[in-house]
């Protein structure tokens, strides 16, 4: 079993719709959640990061963390065209852990 | 800086040549680390550090990578007798690494190719 486990997708969705990626792991000492959105041919940028259960909104992007399910999701409302990218989700353990990466989800959003 | 700078951008090695790539945390980061991405999106974790001393080394083909990060000076990662399974984009990202704040923002990378 993968450490991390994603839809590698596509995920195709018309501008204006939600987008929703999910992400799974295996780790229960996993303490902190990461999504980084990779364009090809450049570097991963951090889009949101979560700690505790719940929600966490941070404009057209909502991340969502049940520690139970050991399950992490990422919500892009209002999805645009520029959303277009795979999306990576990564956890770390502690302070000055390593990450640990999925193998991400490419989104298509048509216009 | 405000980002993390990497150089160069891209590298060409022929096989059995060394390889060496540099990284500059951003200021006020403590810990940096170095992965490497092969095929799409399968990123390997190499080594980390917190300032000059290495935190977990448990990714480093010790064989023929070397790494550093020396007190004013970027940190740099050396591959000795270099192979065509070394061609990758290595990145480097940095990290406060202080309480909750263990964000990681990642450089723009270096393009190693190997022939």
């Amino acid at each position: 079993q993968k450490e991390v486990e994603q839809n590698s997708g596509p995920l195709s969705v018309p501008e204006g719709a939600i987008a929703s990626l999910n992400c799974t792991y295996s780790d229960r000492g996993s303490q902190s959640f990461f999504w980084y959105r990779q364009y090809s041919g450049k570097s991963p940028e951090l889009i949101m990061f979560i700690y505790s259960n719940g929600d966490k909104e941070d404009g057209r992007f909502t991340a969502q963390l049940n520690k139970a399910s050991q399950y992490v999701s990422l919500l892009i409302r209002d999805s645009q065209p520029s959303d277009s990218a795979t999306y990576l989700c990564a956890y770390s353990k502690s302070s000055g852990d390593k990450l640990t990466f999925g193998t991400g989800t490419r989104l298509a959003v048509r216009p | 800086g405000e980002e993390v700078a990497q150089t160069p951008k891209h590298l060409v090695r022929g096989e059995g040549q060394k390889a060496k790539l540099y990284c500059a945390p951003i200021k006020g980061h403590s810990y940096v680390f170095w992965y490497q991405q092969v095929l799409k999106n399968e990123f390997k974790f190499l080594i980390s550090f917190q300032n000059e001393n290495v935190f977990d080394e448990t990714g480093m083909p010790k064989e023929r990578f070397s790494a550093k990060c020396l007190p004013n000076s970027p940190c740099s990662l050396e591959i000795q007798a270099t192979k065509l399974e070394d061609s990758a984009v290595y990145f480097c990202a940095s990290s406060r690494g202080q309480g909750p704040l263990l964000e990681q923002y990642f450089g723009p990378g270096t393009r190693l190719t190997v022939t």
